[in-house]
């Protein structure tokens, strides 16, 4: 069965810094969403990105997040300067459209920030 | 007002029970109700999906929406010990957005 995959699975990184979560979205879906769990909290929509450009994002998702599809295979989501509170799962997703279906989540990065 | 709630659990049932899993929603605009299993440190995956009001069963699986009371089930006949993992419910309206609930942990033991 055809999934999304996500790297890295764990990544550990200090206050401050960039980090670029990657995912591969399924082949032939068209739509692509970043989520992110906090431990203990629900599941938050980060983001939707169709057409390589985003087509609505939450109120977190502020100037330090930002995501790209460099190629046709990839899609990152950037944090500029992470903050402690940026620790938690981020969890990609995709669809083949928006109009039915589910979505297809990722495995998920665990980002720990310190 | 929380736009899904659910009731966090933990739900304990023996292997063979019927499981009743619930949700309410405040946003009027959802029409898609999806249904997620978690395990632990792992993603959503999804389980159900239905559109508006009605039944849907798949298997074991029975989700259920009722649009004039804003509530969403999903009922799992004869559980099993691999059925014991954290449920979501979602909704959305016309947009990408998913709301999830917070999750009901349920443990199925044999």
């Amino acid at each position: 069965e055809p999934e999304v995959t996500q790297t890295p699975s764990h990544q550990v990184t200090q206050m401050g810094q960039e980090v670029i979560l990657r995912c591969v979205p399924i082949s032939n879906h068209l739509y692509f969403y970043w989520y992110r769990q906090i431990l203990g909290q629900k599941v938050e929509f980060l983001v939707s990105f169709y057409n390589n450009e985003i087509s609505e994002k939450s109120e977190i998702f502020d100037d330090q997040f930002s995501v790209e599809r460099p190629d046709g295979s990839n899609f990152t989501l950037k944090i500029r300067s992470t903050k402690l509170e940026d620790s938690a799962m981020y969890f990609c997703a995709s669809s083949p459209r928006t109009g039915s279906g589910g979505y297809t989540f990722g495995s998920g990065t665990r980002l720990t920030v310190v | 007002q929380k736009e899904v709630e659910q009731d966090p659990g933990p739900l304990s049932v023996p292997e063979g029970a019927i499981v009743s899993l619930n949700c309410t929603y405040s946003n009027s605009a959802f029409q898609y109700f999806m249904w997620y299993r978690q395990y632990s440190r792992k993603g959503p995956e999804l389980l159900m999906y239905t559109y508006s009001s009605g039944n849907k069963e798949d298997g074991r699986f029975t989700a259920q929406v009722d649009k004039s009371s804003k509530y969403i089930s999903l009922f799992i006949r004869d559980s099993q010990p691999s059925d014991s993992a954290t449920y979501l419910c979602a909704g959305r309206g016309s947009n990408y957005k998913l709301t999830f609930g917070k999750g009901t942990l349920l443990t199925v033991n044999p």
